[in-house]
């Protein structure tokens, strides 16, 4: 089993759509959790930290369930530069800052 | 400027030959990494330094070495590339003076390499 688990879509929708992602983790010491974008052929950059109470950047919503171990990304009224893969990241409740990739949700929005 | 640089941004090599890529950044971060990915399989860590000095192998470091020349430099190395190394490599820094921000990596542009 993976140790991050996502949907790799993809996720078709028109502009102005909500769409939620979803994403498991397997390692309950998991420690600090992460939303990255990355577009085609380029480098993921850090979209949100998710924080335990759930936390929101403009259209951009994230929630976490530790309970569940699972961790989700809501978008709201999606546009078309929101089309990339979305990574799941988790780190290890360790020193070593090591990070654990979700393969990724890739979403595309038409117009 | 990009805080985090790669070179080379493209590579194609045969197999036997001797890779070396580089990275460097000016975050000031004290730690660094090197990821390979590949499609359907997410990014993998094949090494990662908290300072110069300190050199510790990722989930898939058979294959490669490393070299942490200076705080800003990392290094990655393939002494005899093998088709099954073809991949997108990605450089990323943390920061562990940034308390529980300390986590975030930042990566760089990525070196796509294809051995034949």
């Amino acid at each position: 089993r993976k140790e991050v688990e996502q949907d790799p879509g993809p996720f078709n929708v028109p502009e102005g759509a909500t769409v939620a992602f979803n994403c498991t983790y397997s390692n309950s010491a998991s420690q600090s959790f992460f939303w990255y974008r990355q577009d085609c052929r380029k480098e993921p950059k850090l979209l949100m930290s998710v924080y335990s109470s759930g936390n929101e950047d403009g259209r951009f919503t994230a929630q976490l369930n530790r309970a569940s171990q699972y961790i989700s990304l809501l978008i709201r009224d999606s546009k078309l530069s929101d089309s990339a893969t979305y990574l799941c990241v988790v780190n290890m409740r360790d020193s070593s800052y090591k990070l654990i990739f979700g393969s990724g949700t890739r979403l595309l929005v038409r117009p | 400027d990009a805080d985090v640089t790669q070179t080379p941004r493209n590579r194609i090599t045969k197999t036997g030959k001797r890779i070396m890529l580089e990275c460097s950044q000016t975050k000031g971060h004290d730690r660094m990494y090197w990821y390979r990915q590949d499609p359907g399989l997410g990014l993998r860590l094949i090494y990662y330094s908290f300072d110069v000095k300190d050199i510790n192998k990722g989930e898939i470091s058979d294959g490669y070495s490393v070299s942490r020349q200076a705080q800003a430099k990392f290094s990655l190395s393939l002494e005899s590339a093998i088709p099954n190394q073809t991949a997108l490599y990605f450089c990323a820094t943390s920061d562990s003076y940034a308390g529980t921000s300390g986590a975030k990596q930042f990566f760089g542009p990525g070196t796509r390499l294809t051995v034949l």
